[in-house]
Parts: structure tokens; sequence; C-alpha cells
């Protein structure tokens, strides 16, 4: 079974820069997973920042950035606010229709 | 502007049935695979099923496969989880999401509609 990794936690200063990581149990991650990455805030659906690897979704701001860092896909945000502290996801495409989401890493900024 | 509405969400005995809908305006439906996500409370998120705009294709997670069936009716702009065989560790808020493009990554989400299970 694939096991997608996140760390589980990061602690960020406000105007500070975190990057957070996706991993593969087994395996690298590259292009070809089409990793994508969500925030979600306690009690509201997830939001849409990062997909195929580095496209941000309409709206996202530039401080929020996606990469393939050795084997694995990471998520920068630079420049950190306050309102980023979330959760956040990545998600790979394993193909054949199937998406398999991390565990997750909890942001908080102070 | 894209929207999607769940319905259908309860309380449901073990073993028990239930059925979610998801209606979507703002965008050509059939020509967007749709999904469900579904998030255990405290837990984190989990990819359930997704289904292709056509309505030919089906996928599931291994942990409701054989139980849980999604489908669409494209002429209503909605898509639907049938899921039966309802067990505790089912419990969850689950989220329909559309798809970007093909069956890669989600672009917009609903806001969830509440799953429990239990006598």
């Amino acid at each position: 079974q694939t096991v997608v990794t996140q760390e589980a936690s990061f602690s960020v200063s406000p105007g500070g820069t975190v990057r957070l990581t996706c991993g593969l149990s087994s395996g690298s991650v590259s292009t070809n997973f089409y990793p994508s990455w969500y925030q979600q805030t306690p009690g509201q659906a997830p939001r849409t920042l990062i997909y195929s690897t580095n496209v941000r979704s309409s709206g996202v701001p530039d401080r929020f950035s996606g990469s393939i860092l050795g084997n694995k896909a990471a998520l920068t945000i630079t420049g950190a606010q306050a309102d980023d502290e979330s959760d956040y996801y990545c998600v790979l495409y394993l193909g054949r229709g199937i998406s398999v989401f991390g565990g997750g890493t909890k942001v908080t900024v102070l | 502007e894209v929207d999607l509405v769940e319905s259908g969400g309860g309380l449901v005995q073990p073993g028990g049935s239930l059925r979610l809908s998801c209606t979507a305006s703002g965008f050509t439906f059939n020509s967007y695979a749709m999904s469900w996500v579904r998030q255990a409370p405290g837990k984190g998120l989990e990819w359930v099923s997704t289904i292709s705009g056509s309505n030919t294709s089906a996928y599931y997670a291994d942990s409701v496969k054989g139980r849980f069936t999604i489908s669409r009716d494209n002429s209503k702009n909605t898509h639907y989880l049938q899921m039966n065989s309802l067990r505790a560790d089912d419990t969850a808020v689950y989220y329909c999401a559309k798809h970007l493009v093909a069956t890669i990554a989600f672009d917009y989400w609903g806001q969830g509609a509440l799953v429990t299970v239990s006598s």
C-alpha cells in the first residue's frame, strides 16, 4: 500500500519561510505524480493552493510556491502571515483514477 | 462562479445505508470528473471515490470498495455516493470535489456533509 508522508507539524515566525515536504513510503516523487497542495483551517472545506507540482490556483498569493526537491514534492511559504496558520495536505496521483492524501502538516505561525 | 452543494448526510446505524448528493453549478458538469473526499473527526483528508465526466469510469479507495458506489446524472448536474454496509469508521465529513483536469488534482470543493454511523 502506498503511503504519502508529510511532516506532522511546523512552526514559523511571522515573515519567515517554511518548507513542507511530501514523500512516498517507497520511491521518489516526481512531476509524474502531479503533486497538489491544499490548505484547510478548522471547520472549513479545503482550499486548493498548488496543482501539477508548481501551478498556483486562481487567487493564491505568490508567497506559496511548489516544487520538487530531491525525491519529494515541496510547498514553500515565503513571508508567512498569521492567516497561513492551517493544516496543509499534499495529494499524489498514482494513476488509474487513484489519488492519495498525505497525513497533513499543521503549520503554526508564532 | 463554481458552486458545489452536498446533501443527504445524517445519522445511520451500523450496517445501514445512506446516499449523498452533490449538485454543481457554474461549469460544464459533464466535462469534469468528480470525487468524494472524507475527513473523520480530528483526522486528515482521505480520497474515497472518483467518477469520470462521461460516467464511464469509477474508482474507489480500498477502504470503501464493494460497499460504496459513485454515480452521476449529468442531466441534473449532480453526482452521488451510495454508501452501504456502513461502519463506525465511516463516520466523517464527506466533501465533494471537482477535478481540475481528467482525474488529476481538485480545484473546487463543497462545504461538506456529516455522516455519523452509530447505534
